[in-house]
């Protein structure tokens, strides 16, 4: 299994949709949590970190359950710029600052 | 602010051969990381440097990679000799202080044939 699953799509969904992505991590200990975009054949690049209370960068929210130890993702009114992977990424913290990815969602938006 | 950069984009090597791999890290970031994608899985760690020191090297394939960042400015990841399976996206970030955002570089795509 996995250290961090993400279903790999992909989600093809038309202009102005909402749509959501979740994302699993096996290793309770982890300590912060990202998501990034790539786009085809370029780096990975941060869009936002990850809190547990929460956090909102205008059409896209992120949420984290330590319980349940999933992270999502919402992006409210989609646009095709939007089409891209996006990536769930774990850091263990504690001595390890590595990031650990999923394999990434891909997302497709279509006018 | 000049983001992380890498040296060559692409590089075609033969079984056998050595490729050197460069990055440069954003200005005043101590830490850099090498990780690597080969072709349908994720991306995956290699090593983190704080500096000039190697804080964390598990990652490490085997020992046909040697990486090395003298004077803890820009790294070098050294291939010798080269394997088929070697072949991949090596990607270079770096960030201000260990467990903050890591900002990547665009990537080394190695092919060896």
């Amino acid at each position: 299994r996995k250290e961090v699953e993400q279903d790999p799509g992909p989600f093809n969904v038309p202009e102005g949709a909402t749509v959501a992505f979740n994302c699993t991590y096996s290793n309770s200990a982890s300590q912060s949590f990202f998501w990034y975009r790539q786009d085809c054949r370029k780096e990975p690049k941060l869009l936002m970190s990850v809190y547990s209370s929460g956090n909102e960068d205008g059409r896209f929210t992120a949420q984290l359950n330590r319980a349940s130890q999933y992270i999502s993702l919402l992006i409210r009114d989609s646009k095709l710029s939007d089409s891209a992977t996006y990536l769930c990424v774990v850091n263990r913290g504690s001595g390890t600052y590595k990031y650990i990815f999923g394999t990434g969602t891909r997302l497709k938006v279509l006018a | 602010e000049a983001g992380v950069t890498q040296f060559p984009s692409h590089s075609v090597i033969e079984k056998g051969q050595t490729v050197t791999l460069r990055c440069d890290p954003i200005s005043g970031h101590d830490n850099l990381y090498w990780y690597r994608r080969v072709m349908g899985k994720e991306i995956k760690f290699l090593l983190h440097f704080v500096k000039e020191s190697k804080q964390d090297e598990s990652g490490m394939p085997n020992n046909r990679f040697l990486a090395e960042r003298t004077g803890g400015t820009y790294s070098t990841l050294k291939v010798q000799p080269a394997e088929l399976e070697d072949s991949g996206v090596y990607f270079c970030a770096s960030s201000q202080a260990a467990g903050y955002e890591q900002y990547f570089g665009p990537g080394t795509r190695l092919t060896v044939t």
